[in-house]
């Protein structure tokens, strides 16, 4: 079975900082990883994803996430937080790419960006 | 930029009462999904749905749940005998045929079962 682990419920930085999210996940196979982020009383909204290939992956609103198969981690990152940044963000995993495999989601990491 | 439309957003519901709600996918998609949030929880699988039919189903998914697309381009998920615990943010979503771009989510409806 395929999960998602993102080990803190809420990560504080100050605006102009850079910020990490993390997440490892867990599958018998090759992953196919998303992040999503859910700023209030919204839905879904896709940020970034690896499918193959590079490593880094380049995302929207110059968010960034490195995955590592070793440490089976897909942390996202931005090298200077905004306070428009804050939300909740969401790490979900596929085995198959193709075809109607669910995302599997992990618990989501609420980010708050100080000014 | 094509959107997944979920209506309605907000439904208060009494117990026992059945609800639907409805999601019109993105055009040319052909996979549909749901998926509940509760309150401050993690956003949870409840179905899949290809080709007029049931793809996967979570253990959440049981007899009280039901999907359908009564025609080509709504995509309804229907709750038979609501309970309080039924109360949560339900997501639509779809997606393309090639898949590669992950899921489009609609805005969510937000079932209250009072």
């Amino acid at each position: 079975a395929q999960s998602v682990a993102q080990p803190e419920d809420q990560v504080n930085v100050a605006e102009g900082n850079p910020l990490t999210v993390k997440c490892t996940y867990s599958v018998s196979g090759n992953p196919y990883l998303f992040w999503y982020v859910q700023y209030p009383n919204r839905g879904l909204q896709f940020l970034l994803k690896y499918i193959t290939g590079d490593n880094l992956v380049k995302g929207s609103y110059g968010f960034e996430a490195e995955f590592n198969k070793s440490q089976t981690s897909f942390h996202l990152k931005k090298p200077s937080a905004l306070v428009s940044d804050s939300a909740l963000y969401f790490c979900a995993v596929r085995v198959l790419l193709v075809g109607n495999t669910p995302l599997v989601f992990g618990k989501g990491t609420r980010l708050s960006v100080i000014a | 930029e094509p959107e997944v439309t979920q209506t309605p957003s907000h439904q208060v519901t009494q117990m026992g009462q059945e609800v639907i709600l409805r999601c019109v996918p993105i055009s040319n998609h052909l996979y549909f999904y749901w998926y509940r949030q509760i309150l401050g929880q993690k956003v949870e699988f409840l179905v899949s749905f290809y080709n007029n039919e049931i793809s996967e189903k979570s253990e959440i998914f049981d007899d009280q749940f039901s999907v359908e697309r009564p025609d080509g381009s709504n995509f309804t998920l229907k709750i038979r005998s609501t309970k309080l615990e039924d109360s949560a943010m339900y997501f639509c979503a779809s997606s393309a045929p090639d898949n590669l771009y992950g899921y489009t989510f609609g805005s969510g409806t937000r079932l209250t079962v009072v």
